[in-house]
């Protein structure tokens, strides 16, 4: 099945600086890439996603960028404020195939924002 | 439009019990997943549900079981509890037919057993 491995596991940056987070499918099929952002005590919020038909999609200041070769997407973050500290989690999975419902998660990335 | 409602918000259950969790999609949402969140596994996908079938299921042991509404409002239900069941329990709508689309997920249900 599908494994995800996310990087780095905390990510700690000064306000206004610019934050990368990666990860790595591995199961080629996988077409379907969301992120998600969980604040304490929250639910996870889709932040952006991308298919496997795009290299990079673009939302204001958060971007996420696809190699399907490598079989690795990453999400960045620009200008990161406080507000941005919680925890990300990159996701994947093959829609249109039989894999209802089915994301699979990386581990998470705690990430801090210092003003 | 109404976001996805869990049912209660927190359980407090010793081993052996039982327990039933309730999920509310958003409405049009005929898709309910659901995912065991864990410090040590993190996020974790237990089934989906779609039109009252279960379509797809994770590696979860068979003490761990859902159905589905024709209101599309899903439960699961989680037999012969474990200390190692305590976690926060999410479910996700979508709208998706095939595949997977855009997941919204509730506020979860803490659940610990003691």
């Amino acid at each position: 099945g599908e494994n995800v491995e996310q990087h780095p596991s905390t990510l700690s940056v000064q306000e206004g600086d610019s934050a990368v987070i990666k990860c790595t499918y591995s199961d080629s099929a996988s077409n379907y890439f969301p992120w998600y952002k969980q604040e304490l005590g929250k639910r996870p919020q889709l932040i952006i996603d991308i298919r496997s038909n795009v290299g990079e999609k673009k939302d204001q200041r958060i971007a996420v960028t696809l190699n399907k070769t490598a079989k690795h997407f990453s999400l960045h973050i620009t200008e990161t404020q406080p507000e941005d500290s919680a925890v990300y989690f990159c996701a994947a999975a093959y829609a249109g195939g039989t894999s209802y419902g089915k994301l699979t998660f990386g581990q998470g990335t705690i990430l801090t924002v210092h003003p | 439009k109404a976001g996805v409602t869990q049912t209660p918000r927190y359980l407090i259950k010793t081993r052996g019990q039982q327990v039933t969790l309730s999920c509310s999609p958003i409405s049009g949402h005929r898709s309910v997943s659901w995912y065991q969140q864990t410090p040590g596994q993190g996020l974790q996908f237990l089934f989906e549900y779609f039109s009252e079938t279960q379509r797809n299921k994770g590696n979860f042991p068979g003490r761990f079981s859902g159905r589905q509404f024709s209101n599309s409002r899903s439960e699961m239900n989680v037999s012969t509890l474990e200390l190692g069941d305590s976690a926060l329990y999410l479910c996700a709508s979508s709208l998706e037919v095939a595949g997977v689309d855009e997941q919204f997920f509730g506020p979860g249900t803490r659940l610990t057993v003691l």
